[in-house]
């Protein structure tokens, strides 16, 4: 069973387009959280979400936002694409705010 | 200065060796101190993690914090060529719905 899934694992796209990145867990956490990974490999947090506050980091463009349908599902919306967001995108949840975060698969995201 | 300084590598050692991991940090908030392993094209897990200032030892591996230096590193013995991954050093504050901070990640290669 996995524990954090994603999906696409890959999407391709055009500048200017909007996306959607999925995310689910199942392991009964109640906090996830997005990440960015860059071409150099540097893994960043965008969000972190519980049922109680939105945290964002203040360098994340309000092009990105995230929408929680229920605790299971942390969902990344993307709005006018740019090439810049090309990147991998991990999903992440934890049981309150903990350090031990499990992570899903990525999705490797290529704006063209 | 940054806030997490790692040498990404590659760091490429024979089979068996001894391997030494570092990251430097400036932020004095951290409050836990965390080794990530990631393996290509996957999510990172968590391999091992510590609190306080001392060594935390778990199998071949060994975590070492020094928080009066700021300096944190991870010991692999009797490496195996499945080690072979990269590792990212990550902190956190424990202070509300953080993520993590991470380093950019050490690329590490173990020859059969």
């Amino acid at each position: 069973d996995t524990a954090v899934s994603q999906t696409p694992k890959y999407l391709v796209t055009q500048m200017g387009n909007d996306k959607s990145i999925k995310c689910e867990q199942n392991l009964g956490h109640d906090t996830m959280y997005w990440y960015k990974q860059d071409s150099k490999k540097f893994l960043k947090i965008m969000f972190s979400y519980n049922n109680k506050e939105l945290i964002i980091n203040e360098t994340v463009p309000n092009r990105f936002s995230p929408k929680s349908p229920d605790k299971a599902h942390l969902n990344l919306h993307i709005n006018s694409l740019e090439l810049g967001d090309s990147a991998v995108y991990f999903c992440a949840s934890s049981q309150g705010s903990n350090y031990e975060q499990y992570f899903g698969p990525g999705t490797r995201l290529t704006v063209t | 200065q940054k806030e997490v300084e790692q040498d990404p590598g590659p760091l490429s050692v024979p089979e068996g060796a001894i391997v030494s991991l570092n990251c430097t940090y400036s932020n004095s908030a951290f409050q836990y101190f965390m080794w990530y392993r990631q393996y290509s094209r996957k999510g990172p897990e968590l391999l091992m993690y510590t609190y306080s200032s001392g060594n935390k030892e778990d199998g071949r591996f060994t975590a070492q914090v020094d928080k009066s230096s700021k300096y944190i590193s991870l010991f692999i013995r009797d490496s195996q060529p499945s080690d072979s991954a990269t590792y990212l050093c990550a902190f956190y504050s424990g202070g509300g719905a953080d993520g993590l901070t991470f380093g950019k990640g050490t690329h590490l290669i173990i020859q059969p």
